[in-house]
């Protein structure tokens, strides 16, 4: 089964940037769009990337997707940080027909 | 407003059934696919099924078999049968719509689901 690989936990500095990768386990994570949300604790995650790296109505441009197909993996990475951007990101992605999430990596802005 | 609404969460045994509800608000409910995904306290995100505009249904390995998605567009409404229920089936159960842009780009607040004796 195809899964994706997220670091529990990251930490940096406010005005600093951070990047969250997330690594597939198995084939091309390029042959499915991957998306990116955020959640903040009791609300329900909302989406910050689609598409790899498509932004949605109203994200601000800090937060930036990619993949790099070398190393099978999809990157956030978030710049100028700011304390209300610490939450839990998940990736996403799809194997055949079925949604696939990483595990989640809690971001702490400190 | 584009919203879901969630409804049918609660307690129930080992063993047990439940049905989930999702009333879609605000959109063309039949021209979207479908999904629930569930959150256990303090863990991850979890796909649990998703249903096509035409009614195909996909589930993980972990709930097959138990669990069945079904829609009813005429009432707008998205439902989870979960059968066989077990105590890592106990997590908050969102509906969640997959948008056009390919993402899950509208969510509900969540009904809470606890298997417990």
């Amino acid at each position: 089964n195809f899964m994706l690989t997220q670091p529990h936990s990251v930490s940096e500095s406010p005005g600093k940037t951070v990047t969250i990768s997330c690594t597939g386990s198995s084939g091309s994570i390029a042959s499915n769009y991957v998306q990116w949300y955020q959640q903040r604790p009791g609300s329900a995650p909302t989406t910050v990337i689609y598409g790899d790296n498509q932004r949605p109505s109203g994200v601000p441009d800090r937060f930036s997707g990619s993949i790099d197909s070398s190393s099978n993996s999809a990157s956030l990475t978030i710049s100028g940080l700011k304390t209300e951007d610490e939450a839990h990101y998940y990736c996403q992605s799809y194997d055949s027909s079925n949604v696939v999430f990483g595990g989640g990596t809690k971001l702490t802005v400190l | 407003e584009v919203q879901l609404v969630e409804s049918g969460g609660g307690l129930v045994q080992p063993g047990g059934s439940l049905r989930l509800s999702c009333a879609a608000s605000g959109f063309t409910f039949s021209t979207y696919d479908m999904h629930w995904v569930r959150q256990a306290t303090g863990k991850g995100l979890e796909w649990v099924a998703g249903v096509r505009t035409a009614g195909e249904a996909n589930y993980p390995g972990s709930v097959k078999g138990r669990f069945t998605i079904s829609r009813e567009n005429a009432k707008n409404s998205l439902y989870l049968q979960m059968n066989s229920l077990r105590a890592g089936d106990t997590a908050v159960y969102y509906c969640v719509r997959w948008g056009y842009l390919s993402f899950l780009d509208v969510w509900g607040q969540g009904t809470t689901v606890t298997v417990s004796s």
